[in-house]
């Protein structure tokens, strides 16, 4: 079926230190593939979309790599400030109408 | 832009009550969602709605009424409310999904207590 794993439920990091949020990926075909970001109080919003076509997608710091053959989409950034503070959820784009499938999400904490 | 607007913020309900949240959008969209989010388990799909005389279930829709009323407007009634029940319901609302309409806006969410 159509599904998408997170193993991590909560990262905790300091400033200045390196984001790394892991995300496995079960479909057929190639689907576009997005990272949400949910600041606390709010919606989920969407953080970055990368596609087939051209395999990464970036935004305010954040890298995504979609890796077809390990079927993976990890989310990445290189130094973390505390305003990154949020849930992070790994989303399955639909497809022939379908609605998207949202991940479990990943806690991040950025302490000062 | 636009902004989806969720009614009521709380809600508190009794065991065994019939519950209903509501949902407005003024981005124009087409389609419209419900999820239900709990600790650790992410965003699961209710209800959802492709156009204004759409109704689709999704994986969770055991439980639930949706209706849609009008184009702008989407409405989620919890048909009998379970002791100790606790999650956020979001709204969102995109253009539809088979059209790219990948991008959904959400609402701040109804946070549902019951005791």
């Amino acid at each position: 079926g159509n599904s998408v794993t997170q193993m991590q439920g909560q990262v905790t990091l300091s400033e200045e230190e390196f984001l790394f949020i892991n995300c496995t990926y079960s479909t057929t075909g190639y689907p576009t593939l997005f990272w949400y970001v949910q600041y606390p109080g709010e919606g989920p919003q969407l953080l970055l979309k990368v596609t087939t076509a051209n395999n990464k997608g970036s935004s305010r710091g954040f890298e995504a790599t979609y890796d077809k053959g390990t079927t993976s989409f990890h989310l990445q950034k290189a130094s973390v400030q505390e305003s990154d503070s949020a849930v992070y959820y790994c989303v399955l784009g639909g497809q022939g109408g379908r609605a998207l499938i949202f991940g479990t999400g990943t806690t991040v904490s950025v302490s000062p | 832009g636009g902004i989806i607007t969720q009614t009521p913020k709380f809600l508190i309900g009794q065991e065994g009550q019939k519950l209903t949240l509501k949902c407005q959008q003024n981005f124009n969209h087409d389609t419209m969602y419900w999820y239900r989010q709990d600790s650790g388990k992410g965003l699961r799909l209710i209800y959802y709605s492709i156009t204004e005389n759409d109704l689709q279930k999704g994986d969770l829709s055991e439980g639930y009424d949706a209706s849609r009323e009008k184009k702008s407007s989407f409405s989620l009634t919890v048909t009998s409310a379970q002791k100790n029940e606790m999650a956020v319901f979001l709204c969102a609302s995109s253009i539809p999904p088979g059209q790219g309409g990948e991008r959904l806006f959400f609402g701040h969410g109804t946070k549902l207590s019951v005791l």
